[in-house]
């Protein structure tokens, strides 16, 4: 399975626009790239997911690079409740048993300032 | 509410019992999964479902077993086996493997 590499913590302010990097160098053509955040104590919720366009929702935004080997979640202004670790998961695609598998690395602990 | 539940919250067990933890649905979504977490570390996925009737192995199923005898049911057992028990397990869920995936409370068991 391709891998990602994230920092291991980042800090913010609130309301201060949050990058968290993540490289996927060994990504291939067919790997959905995913983020996910989880707060203490609870199960993780689903953000946001991109394959090769920049994409934005309610929560974030992801910006992918051309070449697929890197990409960063946006969070344009964070603020306390977005603390929590943010893990970066490829994600395969097309048929078989591994359809659909997350594998979850350590992430990155976002810890936000007032 | 649509979601997914899971219960307990907590669990306690002496060591060499089994023990079965609930993961329920009214999502009417076709895949589930099973994941562990131990501290300070990410999730690493026990067992998984694509559909009802049939479930895979995922990295780490030794010790453990699964049933999916109905669509929005998919229950863990944490049998004797398993040589470290002690964990955050998680149950989660997506309309079709592949998409998104939605996750329970989770369940912290506790072997003493």
């Amino acid at each position: 399975d391709a891998k990602t590499t994230q920092p291991n913590s980042m800090e913010s302010n609130e309301e201060e626009p949050v990058h968290l990097p993540c490289n996927h160098s060994t990504i291939s053509g067919t790997d959905y790239i995913h983020w996910y955040r989880q707060l203490p104590s609870q199960g993780p919720e689903y953000v946001i997911h991109g394959l090769t366009s920049n994409v934005n929702n309610r929560m974030a935004s992801l910006a992918i690079a051309e070449d697929r080997k890197s990409s960063t979640l946006i969070l344009h202004r964070a603020t306390l409740r977005d603390a929590a670790v943010y893990y970066c998961i490829l994600r395969v695609i097309g048929g078989g048993t591994s359809y659909g598998k997350l594998t979850f690395g350590q992430g990155t602990i976002l810890t936000v300032h007032p | 509410d649509g979601g997914i539940t899971q219960s307990p919250k907590y669990l306690f067990r002496k060591e060499g019992q089994n023990v079965t933890l609930s993961c329920e649905q009214n999502l009417n979504h076709d895949a589930m999964y099973w994941y562990r977490q131990d501290p300070g570390q990410g999730l690493r996925l026990i067992y998984y479902s694509q559909i009802v009737n049939d479930f895979q192995k995922g990295d780490i199923a030794e010790g453990y077993s699964v049933s999916r005898e109905k669509k929005e049911s998919f229950p863990l057992t944490v049998t004797s086996a398993q040589k470290n028990p002690t964990a955050f397990y998680l149950c989660a869920s997506s309309i079709s493997a592949g998409r998104e995936q939605f996750f329970g409370p989770g369940t912290r068991l506790t072997v003493l």
